[in-house]
This record gives C-alpha cells, structure tokens and sequence, in this order.
C-alpha cells in the first residue's frame, strides 16, 4: 500500500503570497491531519478532517485553512504568507477517527516551505 | 488541553548499548494513547510503539519498549542494542479518542556512536 503523499515537497514563497499545500492518505483511511514544524515551536498540530469535515482545530489565526474532499485528499492553504509561516508541514492519516480506539497515524515527508 | 514534555533535548549512546528517552505527559481524558514517533534526518515521521492507557502491559515492540506508570503519567522509551540507524529524533506524543490529533513533546535528538 503506498504511503502518504504530500506535494510539492519544497516551496518558496514570498510575504503576502498565499500557498496550497496537498496531501494523499493511504488509501482507506478517512482521517487526515496537519502539523506544523519548526524548530523554535516543534510540532504544532493545525486542524483534523474526516470525512469532508473539520474535526478538531489547533491555535493558529485564520490565515490558515484547510479542506478534504470525497476522496479523503486534503489541501491546506495559509494567505498572506510571514516569514514566520517558514516550517514543514507534515500531514498524518489514520484509519479512523473517533471512538474507542484510536487510530495510529502514519505521516507523510513534509513539505519545507520557505517564505522570502 | 494536553502537554507533553521531553526534558531530555539530546542524547548519545554507544552502539549497542541501552538507552532510555524520558516522557512526561498531562491529559484530562480518561482514555488516551501515548506514541513514541522517530524523525530520522530524512524527515519522514514514522510510529516507533504505542501504548493505550488503559493497558497495564508495558507495550514492547522488538528492541524497542516502554515503561508507562500511569500514576505518575511518565511514558518512557527504551532502545536496547542500539544502533546507527537508530539516530534520530525522537517524540513522544499523546493522543485522546478523539482521534487525529495529538499533542507532541519537543523531541529528544538521539545519536548513536560506533
């Protein structure tokens, strides 16, 4: 089974600009998350969806918005970049969300954006 | 609200050796789950063990296994016959049954000396 994808892998950008940010789960899970990763603030969790839905949401301004869509991708788009926003993005699935149990979530490789 | 601390920024250990990362967590739930994850430099993030809090059996998986006193909601990680390719960092993470999102430590950065 292939793993999670994530495109593109490298991103520049500049302040101001805005960016989208892919990713694919395995195939069969239906919970997609995202993380942010820097070394000053480590692994920042940004906000959960499971089925087409936003589930959980972390502490981050509104600049940052994300969607999934029927076929369990999700995109992440933060507007009016700051230098900042310059982190990996990680995205994570899991089979499952909610319940008993939970389930582990497998990560993508990122991807390093830089803004300029 | 969730924390999770690893007060252990970095480590070394000899080859073959034992090592053990130290993981401290704080959580309301009552039902929750706790994950060692390792990020080797190549960045990709992959599951070393977990554990389900309300399991009393230390969670083992080849060299790797846990201590979790639940008590004292520590949640140690030992590597035994260490190796190169076990350089990385390592987090340690909490997560609830509400699922897909965890909260994670700051990480420990291991390195493993021939």
């Amino acid at each position: 089974k292939a793993g999670v994808t994530q495109t593109p892998r490298y991103l520049i950008k500049t302040r101001g600009q805005q960016v989208t940010l892919s990713c694919s789960p395995i195939s069969g899970h239906r919970s997609v998350s995202w993380y942010q990763q820097t070394p000053g603030q480590g692994l920042q969790f940004l906000f959960e969806y499971f089925s087409e839905t936003q589930r959980n949401k972390g502490n981050f301004p509104g600049r940052f918005s994300g969607r999934q869509f029927s076929n369990s991708r999700s995109e992440m788009n933060v507007s009016t970049l700051e230098l900042g926003d310059s982190a990996l993005y990680l995205c994570a699935s899991s089979l499952e969300a909610g319940g008993l149990h939970q389930e582990t979530q497998y990560f993508g490789p990122g991807t390093r954006l830089l803004v300029l | 609200a969730q924390t999770v601390t690893q007060s252990q920024p970095e480590m070394s250990v000899q080859e073959a050796e034992t090592v053990t990362l130290s993981c401290t967590y704080d959580t309301s739930e009552n039902n929750y789950y706790l994950f060692w994850y390792k990020q080797p430099p190549s960045r990709q993030m992959i599951l070393v063990i977990r554990q389900e809090a309300y399991k009393q059996q230390n969670a083992t998986e080849n060299r790797f296994s846990v201590n979790f006193q639940k008590a004292a909601k520590s949640f140690s990680l030992k590597i035994s016959d260490s190796q190169l390719g076990d350089t990385a960092m390592y987090f340690c993470a909490c997560g609830n049954t509400n699922a897909g999102k965890s909260t994670f430590g700051d990480g420990t950065t291991l390195t493993v000396k021939p």
